[in-house]
């Protein structure tokens, strides 16, 4: 059974700083790998979504890569601000758009 | 912009009382997701569908939980009774999956709030 670890479980950063978030999963066969965003309260949004066939994805400040042999990624943000401050979520299908299999979290925390 | 809808976003009601969400997924997505989310265990699957037909329920209390969708605009999760271990905040995602499974995003509604007391 898939199973989805994220560390740290919470970050706190002063504003400006870079700062990589982990995930890893115990099963490589995967077809892609989900970065999600919740803030306080809310759903959660889609942030980048890799390819098994990919090794990053980038979206302005954030960078995304993927290891699948290693059963790794990682989430990249730069130049971190204090709207950034949410709980980050990476998941996991087994095969295509398949119920996804999802992290604990990591809540950073960006102070200004 | 398209985005899944979620209704009611908040339910707080006693226990036994019959709790129905309802979740209108993006237009032509044909995969429809019940997550549900608690402190303890984060997001679980609950049931999902694939074009209306149910694939995989075996996240559900089959005693007291039971999903549908009636039509392709709408996904419906009941709890009855409901007990106060239900409370969280239920979520439906939608996506798109071809014939050979697709590798599309899942897009989340705001969830609904649900508290038993």
């Amino acid at each position: 059974k898939q199973e989805v670890t994220q560390i740290p479980a919470a970050l706190s950063v002063p504003e400006g700083e870079n700062l990589v978030l982990n995930c890893s999963f115990t099963d490589s066969a995967i077809y892609n790998l989900q970065w999600f965003r919740q803030d306080h309260g809310k759903g959660l949004t889609s942030l980048l979504l890799i390819q098994s066939s990919q090794r990053e994805q980038t979206s302005g400040r954030l960078n995304a890569s993927l290891d699948k042999s290693s059963g790794r990624s990682t989430l990249y943000i730069a130049a971190s601000q204090p709207g950034d401050s949410a709980t980050y979520l990476c998941a996991v299908p087994d095969s295509g758009n398949t119920p996804l299999v999802f992290g604990k979290g990591t809540r950073l925390s960006v102070i200004a | 912009d398209a985005r899944v809808t979620q209704t009611p976003r908040h339910k707080v009601t006693e226990m036994g009382q019959e709790v129905t969400m309802r979740c209108q997924p993006i237009l032509g997505h044909n995969t429809v997701f019940w997550y549900r989310q608690t402190m303890m265990q984060g997001l679980e699957l609950l049931a999902y569908f694939r074009n209306r037909a149910p694939l995989d329920d075996s996240g559900m209390p089959k005693d007291r939980f039971s999903a549908e969708m009636p039509d392709a605009t709408l996904a419906t999760l009941k709890i009855q009774p409901s007990e106060p271990r239900d409370s969280a905040v239920y979520f439906c995602a939608s996506g798109f999956a071809d014939r050979v499974g697709g590798n599309q995003p899942q897009h989340f509604g705001d969830g609904t709030r649900l508290s038993i007391l």
